[in-house]
Parts: structure tokens; C-alpha cells; sequence
């Protein structure tokens, strides 16, 4: 069974622009979690979506959203880009919402410049 | 406010010897608690979850303790290996699935 795929893996973008990231969860997998990693704050929690609804926000701006397509499909957008948000993107798939085991994406190397 | 902090940024020990990493936290109250292991470059994978009322869990060479009292985990690896090697992260959990990760512990196990 395939794992959960990211794309892409690695991006390059300059202040103010906006980015969208894509995740694929596992195959009969409906929750998906997005998360942001960096050296400063270390893994924080984003966002979670179910059945193509937000269940859970965390701590930030409305620069950051996200949407799940009836596929389980998610993708999530990063409007006016600042230099911190330079992160690793990582997003965990579960069969259900608030799931105790979540199988985590290889995630997408964002850089701001 | 919530603090989660994991023992040390790294950690080094011998083959064979035991790793034990430890995630201590305040203001919080966890439904479970787990612990990921991260390779550079990748997403983490869940290796052990442990309740609330449950005091020790095992995995084959792995082995979690929580103490709510101490408000502390303890995680071993016993007789480690260099492919042990990699950043082990705590995450706590409330019931509403509020999770929280604390920052992470590289392990580099010598051989």
C-alpha cells in the first residue's frame, strides 16, 4: 500500500508570493493533518480535515488554509509569503478524525526568499 | 503556559547500551502520549502510544513509560544499534486531539 505522498517535494518562493502544497494520504484514509516543522518551534500543528471539513485549526495566521476534495485529496495555500515561513510541510493521514495513529508524508521543503 | 521539553538536543551512547530519552511537561494534561522517530529529511513514523492510566509499554527492543504524577515519559532503547540513530519525538494528546511535539532528541548511536 503506497504511503502518503507530498508534492512537491521542494520549493523556492520569494516574499509575498503564495504557495499551494499538495498531499495524497493513504489509500481508505480520510483525515488528513497538516504540521509545520522548523528548527526554531519545532512540529506545530495546522490544520485537520475530514470528510472535505476543517475539525481542528491551530495556532495560525489566515494566511495559512486548507481544503480536503472529496478524495481525501488535500492541498494547502500559503498566501503573502514571509521569510519565516520557511519550513518543512508535513502532512499524516489516519482512516479517522482525532485517530490515534497518524502515518506521516515525507513533507515539502519550502524556502522563502 | 503549555511547555513540553524532551531531555537534550542530543544524545550519544555505545552499541549495545541502553538510550533512554526523556519528555517531561507542564500545564497539561495528556489523554496519551506517543513518540515518532524522524530521519533527516523525512516525515516522523509513529513507533509507541501510551495512556493516561497505562504505566509501561513494549515494542520489541522499545520501551515507554508515563508517570502523570511526574508528569514525565521515559522512553529506552535497549541494546542500540547505529541504525538507531535518529531524532525521537514526544507528542502529547488531549482528548479533543489537541496534539502538542516537543522539539525532538537526536540519537547517535556509535558503534
Amino acid at each position: 500500500k503506497a504511503g502518503v505522498t507530498q508534492t512537491p517535494r521542494y520549493l523556492i518562493k520569494t516574499r509575498g508570493q503564495q504557495v499551494t502544497l499538495s498531499c495524497s494520504p493513504i489509500s481508505g484514509h480520510r483525515s488528513v493533518s497538516w504540521y509545520q516543522q522548523t528548527p526554531g518551534q519545532g512540529l506545530q500543528f495546522l490544520f485537520e480535515y475530514f470528510s472535505e471539513t476543517q475539525r481542528n485549526k491551530g495556532n495560525f495566521p489566515g494566511r495559512f488554509s486548507g481544503r480536503q476534495f472529496s478524495n481525501s485529496r488535500s492541498e494547502m495555500n500559503v498566501s503573502t509569503l514571509e521569510l519565516g515561513d520557511s519550513a518543512l510541510y508535513l502532512c499524516a493521514s489516519s482512516w479517522l478524525a482525532g485517530e490515534e495513529t497518524q502515518y506521516f508524508g515525507p513533507g515539502t521543503r519550502l524556502l522563502v526568499l | 503556559s503549555q511547555k513540553i521539553e524532551q531531555n537534550s538536543e542530543a544524545l550519544n551512547i555505545q552499541e549495545g547500551k541502553t538510550a533512554t530519552l526523556t519528555c517531561n511537561y507542564t500545564n497539561y494534561s495528556p489523554a496519551y502520549l506517543q513518540w515518532y522517530r524522524q530521519d533527516p529529511g523525512r516525515g516522523p513514523v509513529f513507533l509507541l502510544l501510551i495512556r493516561e492510566n497505562e504505566k509501561e509499554k513494549r515494542k520489541e527492543r522499545l520501551k515507554v513509560t508515563f508517570d502523570t504524577t511526574l508528569k514525565q515519559s521515559l522512553f529506552h532503547i535497549t541494546a542500540s544499534q547505529p541504525a538507531d540513530s535518529a531524532t525521537y519525538l514526544c507528542a502529547l494528546v488531549k482528548g479533543n486531539n489537541d496534539m502538542r511535539f516537543g522539539a525532538g532528541t537526536r540519537l547517535t548511536v556509535k558503534p
